[in-house]
Protein backbone atom coordinates (compact mmCIF):
# COMPACT_ATOMS: atom_id res chain seq x y z
CA UNK A 1 0.00 0.00 0.00
CA UNK A 2 1.07 3.54 -0.64
CA UNK A 3 2.43 5.17 2.21
CA UNK A 4 1.00 8.83 0.32
CA UNK A 5 -2.39 10.16 -1.06
CA UNK A 6 -2.42 12.92 -2.64
CA UNK A 7 -5.91 15.24 -3.35
CA UNK A 8 -7.33 16.45 -5.48
CA UNK A 9 -6.81 13.92 -7.83
CA UNK A 10 -7.04 16.28 -10.77
CA UNK A 11 -7.42 20.42 -10.65
CA UNK A 12 -8.50 22.90 -13.40
CA UNK A 13 -7.85 26.07 -13.25
CA UNK A 14 -7.20 28.97 -15.57
CA UNK A 15 -4.08 30.74 -15.98
CA UNK A 16 -3.33 33.20 -13.51
CA UNK A 17 -5.05 31.47 -11.03
CA UNK A 18 -3.60 29.72 -7.82
CA UNK A 19 -3.12 25.64 -8.08
CA UNK A 20 -3.31 23.99 -4.27
CA UNK A 21 -2.80 20.34 -4.07
CA UNK A 22 -1.79 18.16 -0.84
CA UNK A 23 -0.19 15.49 0.37
CA UNK A 24 -0.55 13.15 3.24
CA UNK A 25 1.25 10.67 4.67
CA UNK A 26 1.23 7.87 7.38
CA UNK A 27 4.47 7.28 9.15
CA UNK A 28 7.56 9.26 10.07
CA UNK A 29 9.48 11.46 7.36
CA UNK A 30 12.73 12.05 6.61
CA UNK A 31 12.11 14.90 4.16
CA UNK A 32 9.52 15.42 1.46
CA UNK A 33 9.77 16.06 -1.99
CA UNK A 34 7.70 17.13 -5.10
CA UNK A 35 8.20 16.75 -8.78
CA UNK A 36 6.39 17.37 -11.77
CA UNK A 37 5.88 15.42 -15.25
CA UNK A 38 5.13 16.50 -18.27
CA UNK A 39 2.34 13.69 -20.09
CA UNK A 40 4.78 11.25 -21.60
CA UNK A 41 8.21 12.31 -19.25
CA UNK A 42 10.57 11.66 -16.70
CA UNK A 43 9.42 13.45 -13.57
CA UNK A 44 11.68 16.26 -12.55
CA UNK A 45 12.09 17.83 -8.59
CA UNK A 46 10.65 20.61 -7.44
CA UNK A 47 11.55 21.42 -4.31
CA UNK A 48 12.62 19.19 -1.10
CA UNK A 49 11.54 20.39 2.24
CA UNK A 50 13.07 18.60 5.68
CA UNK A 51 11.00 17.22 8.36
CA UNK A 52 12.05 19.84 10.58
CA UNK A 53 10.86 22.94 8.02
CA UNK A 54 7.58 24.08 7.90
CA UNK A 55 7.84 26.30 4.86
CA UNK A 56 9.81 26.53 1.70
CA UNK A 57 9.25 28.97 -1.41
CA UNK A 58 10.96 28.71 -5.05
CA UNK A 59 9.73 30.96 -7.35
CA UNK A 60 6.16 30.76 -8.04
CA UNK A 61 6.01 27.79 -5.65
CA UNK A 62 5.29 27.63 -2.08
CA UNK A 63 5.67 23.99 -0.28
CA UNK A 64 4.29 23.69 3.72
CA UNK A 65 4.97 20.56 5.99
CA UNK A 66 2.82 19.92 9.02
CA UNK A 67 4.40 17.24 10.81
CA UNK A 68 1.61 16.62 13.49
CA UNK A 69 -1.19 16.11 11.04
CA UNK A 70 1.57 14.59 8.76
CA UNK A 71 -0.03 16.35 5.51
CA UNK A 72 2.47 18.83 2.65
CA UNK A 73 0.82 21.31 0.45
CA UNK A 74 2.11 22.29 -2.98
CA UNK A 75 0.82 25.85 -4.15
CA UNK A 76 1.58 27.38 -7.09
CA UNK A 77 0.92 30.88 -7.68
CA UNK A 78 -0.13 32.95 -10.84
CA UNK A 79 -0.80 29.56 -13.20
CA UNK A 80 0.78 29.25 -16.44
CA UNK A 81 -0.34 26.94 -19.49
CA UNK A 82 3.66 25.97 -19.17
CA UNK A 83 2.31 24.42 -15.69
CA UNK A 84 0.11 21.86 -16.75
CA UNK A 85 1.33 18.80 -15.45
CA UNK A 86 1.34 16.02 -12.87
CA UNK A 87 2.27 16.79 -9.74
CA UNK A 88 4.08 13.94 -7.35
CA UNK A 89 5.08 13.94 -3.90
CA UNK A 90 7.46 11.77 -2.08
CA UNK A 91 8.02 10.73 0.86
CA UNK A 92 11.51 9.86 2.13
CA UNK A 93 12.14 8.06 5.70
CA UNK A 94 15.42 6.15 7.05
CA UNK A 95 14.52 2.99 6.09
CA UNK A 96 16.18 1.60 3.47
CA UNK A 97 13.71 1.00 0.35
CA UNK A 98 10.57 2.82 1.76
CA UNK A 99 10.74 5.38 -0.58
CA UNK A 100 7.11 6.28 -1.32
CA UNK A 101 5.61 8.26 -4.75
CA UNK A 102 2.02 9.61 -4.04
CA UNK A 103 -0.77 8.87 -6.67
CA UNK A 104 -0.42 12.47 -8.38
CA UNK A 105 -2.34 15.57 -8.69
CA UNK A 106 -3.47 15.98 -12.25
CA UNK A 107 -3.12 19.49 -13.16
CA UNK A 108 -4.77 21.04 -16.05
CA UNK A 109 -4.14 25.22 -16.95
CA UNK A 110 -5.98 26.91 -19.65
CA UNK A 111 -5.12 29.96 -21.13
CA UNK B 1 25.69 15.84 -19.94
CA UNK B 2 22.61 13.71 -20.77
CA UNK B 3 22.00 12.97 -17.29
CA UNK B 4 19.79 9.84 -16.87
CA UNK B 5 19.04 7.84 -20.57
CA UNK B 6 17.57 4.62 -20.62
CA UNK B 7 17.28 2.11 -23.55
CA UNK B 8 15.39 1.00 -24.93
CA UNK B 9 12.19 3.46 -25.11
CA UNK B 10 9.62 1.44 -26.21
CA UNK B 11 9.22 -2.64 -26.21
CA UNK B 12 6.73 -5.23 -26.50
CA UNK B 13 7.73 -8.66 -25.05
CA UNK B 14 5.54 -11.65 -25.62
CA UNK B 15 4.55 -14.16 -22.19
CA UNK B 16 7.94 -15.53 -20.81
CA UNK B 17 10.47 -13.88 -22.84
CA UNK B 18 13.40 -12.01 -20.98
CA UNK B 19 14.58 -8.90 -21.66
CA UNK B 20 17.15 -6.10 -19.83
CA UNK B 21 16.61 -2.63 -19.56
CA UNK B 22 19.74 -0.47 -19.33
CA UNK B 23 20.01 2.94 -17.60
CA UNK B 24 22.71 5.10 -17.39
CA UNK B 25 23.68 8.03 -15.78
CA UNK B 26 27.03 10.74 -15.83
CA UNK B 27 26.19 12.89 -12.98
CA UNK B 28 28.98 10.32 -11.09
CA UNK B 29 25.73 9.43 -8.57
CA UNK B 30 25.67 7.05 -5.44
CA UNK B 31 22.33 5.84 -5.83
CA UNK B 32 20.07 4.44 -8.88
CA UNK B 33 16.93 3.17 -8.21
CA UNK B 34 14.60 1.40 -10.58
CA UNK B 35 10.55 2.17 -10.54
CA UNK B 36 7.51 1.38 -12.64
CA UNK B 37 4.49 3.54 -13.38
CA UNK B 38 1.27 2.68 -13.58
CA UNK B 39 -1.93 4.51 -14.87
CA UNK B 40 -3.73 6.26 -11.81
CA UNK B 41 -0.81 4.85 -9.38
CA UNK B 42 2.61 7.22 -8.00
CA UNK B 43 5.80 5.46 -9.18
CA UNK B 44 6.99 2.17 -6.88
CA UNK B 45 10.10 0.94 -6.05
CA UNK B 46 11.44 -2.23 -7.43
CA UNK B 47 15.06 -2.09 -6.54
CA UNK B 48 17.85 0.46 -5.63
CA UNK B 49 21.50 0.56 -5.52
CA UNK B 50 23.70 2.57 -3.12
CA UNK B 51 27.17 2.07 -4.98
CA UNK B 52 28.81 -0.07 -7.36
CA UNK B 53 28.40 -3.80 -6.41
CA UNK B 54 25.43 -3.27 -4.50
CA UNK B 55 21.31 -3.54 -5.02
CA UNK B 56 18.48 -4.31 -2.65
CA UNK B 57 15.20 -4.76 -3.13
CA UNK B 58 12.25 -1.78 -3.06
CA UNK B 59 8.44 -2.18 -2.67
CA UNK B 60 7.73 -4.46 -5.78
CA UNK B 61 11.01 -6.79 -6.85
CA UNK B 62 9.24 -9.92 -7.61
CA UNK B 63 9.92 -10.99 -11.13
CA UNK B 64 12.93 -8.27 -11.41
CA UNK B 65 16.59 -8.63 -10.91
CA UNK B 66 19.03 -5.63 -11.28
CA UNK B 67 22.89 -5.67 -11.52
CA UNK B 68 25.05 -2.43 -10.94
CA UNK B 69 28.40 -3.43 -12.22
CA UNK B 70 29.67 -0.39 -12.91
CA UNK B 71 28.63 2.99 -11.05
CA UNK B 72 27.31 4.92 -14.07
CA UNK B 73 25.10 1.82 -15.37
CA UNK B 74 21.95 0.42 -13.33
CA UNK B 75 20.70 -2.69 -15.30
CA UNK B 76 17.09 -4.49 -14.83
CA UNK B 77 16.12 -7.70 -15.97
CA UNK B 78 12.74 -9.52 -16.59
CA UNK B 79 13.86 -13.07 -16.88
CA UNK B 80 10.37 -14.28 -17.87
CA UNK B 81 8.25 -11.39 -18.68
CA UNK B 82 4.00 -11.43 -17.59
CA UNK B 83 1.45 -8.68 -18.50
CA UNK B 84 1.35 -7.77 -14.76
CA UNK B 85 5.26 -5.97 -15.84
CA UNK B 86 3.20 -4.23 -18.58
CA UNK B 87 4.01 -0.74 -17.29
CA UNK B 88 6.15 2.38 -17.97
CA UNK B 89 9.40 2.28 -16.40
CA UNK B 90 11.74 4.83 -14.69
CA UNK B 91 15.09 4.94 -13.71
CA UNK B 92 16.57 7.62 -11.38
CA UNK B 93 19.83 9.13 -9.90
CA UNK B 94 20.66 10.89 -6.74
CA UNK B 95 23.88 12.01 -5.30
CA UNK B 96 25.18 9.98 -1.89
CA UNK B 97 23.09 11.46 1.26
CA UNK B 98 21.63 10.30 4.52
CA UNK B 99 19.79 7.25 3.88
CA UNK B 100 17.13 7.60 0.94
CA UNK B 101 16.59 10.41 1.99
CA UNK B 102 19.41 11.70 0.01
CA UNK B 103 17.41 14.14 -2.12
CA UNK B 104 16.68 15.31 -5.59
CA UNK B 105 16.44 12.36 -7.77
CA UNK B 106 17.33 13.30 -11.91
CA UNK B 107 15.35 11.04 -13.80
CA UNK B 108 15.74 9.31 -17.58
CA UNK B 109 12.82 9.66 -19.88
CA UNK B 110 11.46 6.11 -19.13
CA UNK B 111 10.48 2.81 -20.81
CA UNK B 112 7.45 1.79 -22.04
CA UNK B 113 6.89 -1.79 -22.06
CA UNK B 114 3.90 -3.90 -23.23
CA UNK B 115 3.89 -7.76 -22.23
CA UNK B 116 1.32 -9.53 -25.16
Amino acid sequence: SQQGEEDPQALSIQEGENATMNCSYKTSINNLQWYRQNSGRGLVHLILIRSNEREKHSGRLRVTLDTSKKSSSLLITASRAADTASYFCLMTTDSWGKLQFGAGTQVVVTP
Amino acid sequence: NAGVTQTPKFRVLKTGQSMTLLCAQDMNHEYMYWYRQDPGMGLRLIHYSVGEGTTAKGEVPDGYNVSRLKKQNFLLGLESAAPSQTSVYFCASSQRGKGLAGGEQFFGPGTRLTVL
